[in-house]
Parts: structure tokens; sequence; C-alpha cells
């Protein structure tokens, strides 16, 4: 089945690092995305992660991968104003037809406080 | 800016009425994907073209058709309109065709149904 689920909202302190969370139930999921969404802006394609690794770092973003527990977090070090927004993970699904899709979760609001 | 550009940024019409979104993918993409952003049921995979051929479909209405021209442009239809289609419309951009191509995304058309 495809279900993605994140919290709804993070609230966290500028310079403190953030993790937001998601749960996939797609176990052959090879793509695990997330995507960044400022107010009436698009989704902004932030990293990815191969479902092989365990973790990705870019930057000040870290991806951890828990295939066993279908488990995801992106992890944002020292936090800034500018990261408030909405952040999506995507799970990825090839398609019947060689195509594919992107399978959203509900989005987690992350607000930064000064 | 990611490249994938989408006209009209807003869009209101009328119940009963049928509308055209238009999107442009990035430079060199040849599919084109597009997803439904609503408050009741989130982030959804509409439909995939690629190089003018429809390869994926998702929950999708019968009332909304797309298609993709020769210059990789692409045109989502939505007709019969009702109250519930009031959305953001999103169109993505990819190279290929099979998952693990990095998808981009336009700005959206936040089309509202009166």
């Amino acid at each position: 089945g495809e279900d993605v689920e994140q919290s709804l909202f993070l609230s966290v302190r500028e310079g403190d690092s953030s993790v937001i969370n998601c749960t996939y139930t797609d176990s052959s999921s090879t793509y695990l995305y997330w995507y960044k969404q400022e107010p009436g802006a698009g989704l902004q394609l932030l990293t990815y992660i191969f479902s092989n690794m365990d973790m990705k770092q870019d930057q000040r973003l870290t991806v951890l991968l828990n295939k066993k527990d279908k488990h995801l977090s992106l992890r944002i070090a020292d936090t800034q104003t500018g990261d408030s927004a909405i952040y999506f993970c995507a799970e990825s699904m090839g398609l019947t037809g060689g195509g594919n899709k992107l399978t959203f979760g509900t989005g987690t609001q992350l607000k930064v406080e000064l | 800016d990611s490249g994938v550009t989408q006209t009209p940024k807003h869009l209101i019409t009328a119940t009963g009425q049928r509308v055209t979104l238009r999107c442009s993918p990035r430079s060199g993409d040849l599919s084109v994907y597009w997803y439904q952003q609503s408050l009741d049921q989130g982030l959804q995979f509409l439909i995939q073209y690629y190089n003018g051929e429809e390869r994926a479909k998702g929950n999708i209405l019968e009332r909304f058709s797309a298609q993709q021209f020769p210059d990789l442009h692409s045109e989502l239809n939505l007709s019969s309109l009702e109250l519930g289609d009031s959305a953001l419309y999103f169109c993505a951009s990819s190279v290929g065709l099979e998952e693990g191509y990095e998808q981009y995304f336009g700005p959206g058309t936040r089309l509202t149904v009166t």
C-alpha cells in the first residue's frame, strides 16, 4: 500500500538542529526524497537518498534511512529563520508501462523562532 | 527557480466551466508530471507524459485530461468543474521516464472554482 506519514508541526529555536521524521509503507521504494515548500511557492527539491544507503549528507542537511523500519528523517543543522517552511517526504514508485510517480507525505510545518 | 514554468499563476472560474493549465518543462527534460495539492487530499499524482506519450496514470478524474505536445510542453484540461476541484496544480519534469530521475516542480497554478 501507499501511505507516507509525517508529524504535522515542529517548532525549533534559531541555531538549533531540526529533525523531521517520515514513515513510509512501500518497501519497494527505491528512492526517497525531501522537498521544501515555502508559502505561495512550488516544491523545491532538497535532497534524496537511494534505498541502499543509510545516510546522506549535503551541507546542513543529513538524511537518515532505516529501511527495516521504513523510517526516513531529515536533519537540518543550525536551523535559520529562512528554513521555516513545509517539508514533504516522498517515495518513488515505478509503474506499469515504465512510468513512475511520487507519493508524498502530509507535510511537516517547520517554524523557526528567534 | 527550477526551470519549470506554469501559466497562469491564478485562475478563478465558475462551476461547470472548463480550463486549461499549461506547463513548460526544464530544457532537456522529456517527462512531464501533473500533481494536485488540496487541503483534504494533500499532494496527489495525476498523470505522467514522456516524449509525447501518456506513460502513467494516477487518481485522475475522467473530467480531466492532459497532453504533451511535440515541443514537450504539456496542458492539463479540467472540465465540468466542481467546487472540490479548487486546488493548487503542479507540473513537474524530469529527464527520464523511470523512477530515480529527480522531479523538478513548477510554481503551480492556483485554481479557484466558485
